[in-house]
């Protein structure tokens, strides 16, 4: 069975800072990796998906992802944070029957 | 584009009442998707639509729970009986196809309390 763990329910940066938001998966077959974002009393949007295109993907509102396979992670960065980008995200693999397992989501706060 | 579109956006009713949660999808999208989201057990996949194939029902929890989906569009996820723990947000997702790389498009979800 594929999984994927978040390191890290709450992170905390300042505004301009580096944001980095950790993710590891388990799988047994090469894995499709997203990334959502859900803001307050609202459903959840993709921010970028890897597909075993490129290891390094580029995402909206600045975010990207690095997949490597050597250290079974996908984690989420941002160099330089705003206010608008806290959230919470979630990390998900894609299983075999195509429905998404989620991490267990990262709060993101902003501090200005 | 109009987006997936969920109905009603909250609900509250009394333990042991039946509860009927609706889901629009985008239009053209074959595959439609329940989850769950709720504090203890995060976010879990509940059943799977495609097409007119039939559905994936292995995250369904419990007996108490069906799902329905009329003309390959509109999706109705039934809760009999409802219990506490069924206190939830209940999203519905939709993908264009059955690529395993389509992006799920996600509703603002129905919030489910019961008292």
């Amino acid at each position: 069975a594929q999984s994927v763990t978040q390191l890290g329910s709450h992170v905390s940066v300042s505004e301009g800072a580096l944001v980095l938001l950790r993710c590891n998966y388990s799988s047994s077959v090469p894995p499709y990796l997203f990334w959502y974002v859900q803001y307050p009393n609202q459903g959840l949007q993709l921010l970028l998906k890897y597909t075993s295109a490129a290891t390094l993907v580029k995402g909206i509102n600045g975010f990207e992802a690095e997949f490597k396979k050597s250290e079974t992670s996908f984690h989420l960065t941002k160099p330089s944070a705003h206010m608008s980008d806290a959230a919470e995200y979630f990390c998900a693999v894609v299983g075999s029957a195509r429905q998404l397992t989620f991490g267990s989501g990262t709060q993101l706060t902003v501090l200005p | 584009g109009a987006g997936v579109s969920q109905s009603p956006s909250n609900k509250v009713t009394e333990k042991g009442k039946d509860v009927e949660l609706r889901c629009d999808p985008i239009s053209g999208h074959t595959a439609l998707y329940w989850y769950r989201q709720s504090l203890g057990q995060g976010l879990e996949f509940l059943i799977y639509f495609q097409g007119n194939s039939a559905p994936d029902k292995s995250g369904l929890p419990s007996d108490r729970f069906s799902a329905e989906r009329t003309g390959g569009s509109v999706s109705t996820l039934t809760i009999q009986r409802t219990q506490q723990e069924d206190s939830a947000v209940y999203l519905c997702a939709s993908s264009p196809g059955t690529d395993l790389t389509d992006t799920q498009y996600f509703g603002p979800g129905t919030r489910l309390t019961v008292l």
